[in-house]
């Protein structure tokens, strides 16, 4: 069945290390997003992409990278630069503009 | 830029009705939207206003005021289940990307 797909569920890395967030759909959606949470914080828009070899930064887009090769696939690099990289991420897609947003189950990254 | 501002907490008690507030500074948007949230999960979609007026959805609905820059989430008949924190979001026609407001956390109590 359809829906959003973002693995792992929890992530562990050492500082200074790059790690690379997966998020694949199947809902034919064209509007990808990425966003990160913050315990007890609202969602902050990380990167989005409108159309396949095409994204835009969001409001946080610094030390974070991706990619939309594929319109099912749009991965989320944290980079080293990233100052403060522990968080929960979550990805979103909607076919149109912005409602409703699916999103997936999440990652949660722990950086230490 | 725009920004949503939204109440921090709300508590209520099984079977009252609650109205969770959103105000909003934007230059344009499509429309309001509503989504829930449980511990540790991701959000749902619960509502949308494209228009001004209210939007009923079961024991949900959403209204939304373009004039007084303004929306609100209306739950009735509360259960527990309900406890979760609420978002109210916006597409901004300029920047065609979805804010979100601060959030608020519901509390509902037996």
């Amino acid at each position: 069945d359809g829906g959003i797909t973002q693995s792992p569920k929890y992530l562990f890395r050492k500082e200074g290390q790059n790690v690379t967030l997966s998020c694949e759909q199947n809902l034919n959606h064209d509007a990808m997003y990425w966003y990160r949470q913050d315990p007890g914080q609202g969602l902050r828009l990380i990167y989005y992409s409108q159309i396949v070899n095409d994204f835009q930064k969001g409001d946080i887009a610094e030390g974070y990278s991706v990619s939309r090769e594929k319109k099912e696939s749009f991965p989320l690099t944290v980079t080293s630069a990233q100052k403060n990289p522990t968080a929960f991420y979550l990805c979103a897609t909607t076919p149109r503009q912005g409602v409703p947003l699916h999103f997936g189950n999440g990652t949660r990254l722990t950086v230490t | 830029g725009q920004s949503l501002e939204q109440p921090s907490e709300v508590t209520a008690v099984e079977g009252a009705i609650v109205q969770i507030n959103c105000t909003y500074q934007t230059s344009g948007f499509y429309g309001l939207s509503w989504y829930q949230q449980h511990d540790g999960g991701a959000p749902t979609f619960l509502s949308y206003n494209a228009l001004d007026g209210l939007e009923e959805t079961g024991r949900f609905s959403s209204f939304l005021s373009r004039s007084d820059s303004y929306g609100y989430l209306l739950l009735q008949e509360l259960q527990m289940k309900d406890s979760a924190s609420y978002f109210c979001a916006l597409l901004n026609t300029g920047f065609q990307k979805l804010v979100f407001g601060t959030g608020t956390r519901l509390l509902v109590s037996p």
